[in-house]
């Protein structure tokens, strides 16, 4: 079955410590994005990659950094300068930039302890 | 610039009565629209989407909204709920570009009683 993979489900961190999420996609899509989701808001964009080996920044990209270095794959990293961590962080793809079509993953929900 | 605005965080319903999330929308462009549905603690999945052909768009699992350029509204609808249609409902606008260029409304939780 095709589709997007996130790992793990849910996580605890302390402060100051660093977490990697995971996203793996198998759909063969170019673009992959990075959401947070707080209760009673949108979703807001984080990091998005459109090819391998090139990102951008979203609206909310501090504390956070990502990596694409293959086409599958777009882990976020959450860092200790991230003030306030804790929230429902969501993965997404499209098969090419220039579309509002995302395929989602299943989510990872954070906690700072 | 452009927004989208949910006008409600919460609908009820009973089972087998009509559905409607309403969504007002401002955009500089011609905008595409789309709604999206998440069950708990479950990522997002695509309803329908508008990118300016038939104003009357159908979806899955019977919804379907309709454009209004007049009023900038892209209501969702659905003659009947069921149980299964609880979940939280977002509307989206994307100006011509990039998915980096969506904006998410602040989602409607819709509750469906027995």
């Amino acid at each position: 079955d095709g589709g997007i993979t996130q790992s793990p489900k849910y996580l605890f961190r302390k402060e100051g410590q660093n977490v990697t999420l995971s996203c793996e996609q198998n759909l063969n899509h170019d673009a992959m994005y990075w959401y947070r989701q707080d209760p009673g808001q949108g979703l807001r964009l984080i990091y998005y990659s459109q090819i391998v080996n090139d990102f951008q920044k979203g609206d909310i990209a501090e504390g956070y950094s990502v990596s694409r270095e293959k086409k599958e794959s777009f882990p976020l990293t959450v860092t200790s300068a991230q003030k306030n961590p804790t929230a429902f962080y969501l993965c997404a793809s499209s098969p090419h930039r220039d579309t509002g079509e995302l395929f989602f993953g299943e989510g990872s929900r954070l906690t700072v302890l | 610039a452009q927004s989208v605005t949910q006008l409600d965080s919460h609908v009820s319903v009973s089972e087998g009565t009509p559905v409607l999330l309403r969504c007002n929308y401002s955009s500089s462009y011609s905008p595409s629209l789309f709604w999206y549905v998440q069950h708990p603690n479950k990522g997002l999945q695509l309803l329908l989407k508008y990118t300016s052909a038939a104003t009357l768009v159908k979806g899955i699992n019977g919804f379907e909204a309709e454009f209004k350029k007049s009023e900038t509204s892209f209501h969702l609808t659905k003659p009947s709920a069921h149980m299964s249609d609880a979940a939280e409902y977002f509307c989206v606008v994307r100006q011509s570009g990039s998915a980096r260029q969506l904006t998410f409304g602040s989602g409607t939780q819709l509750t469906v009683l027995p």
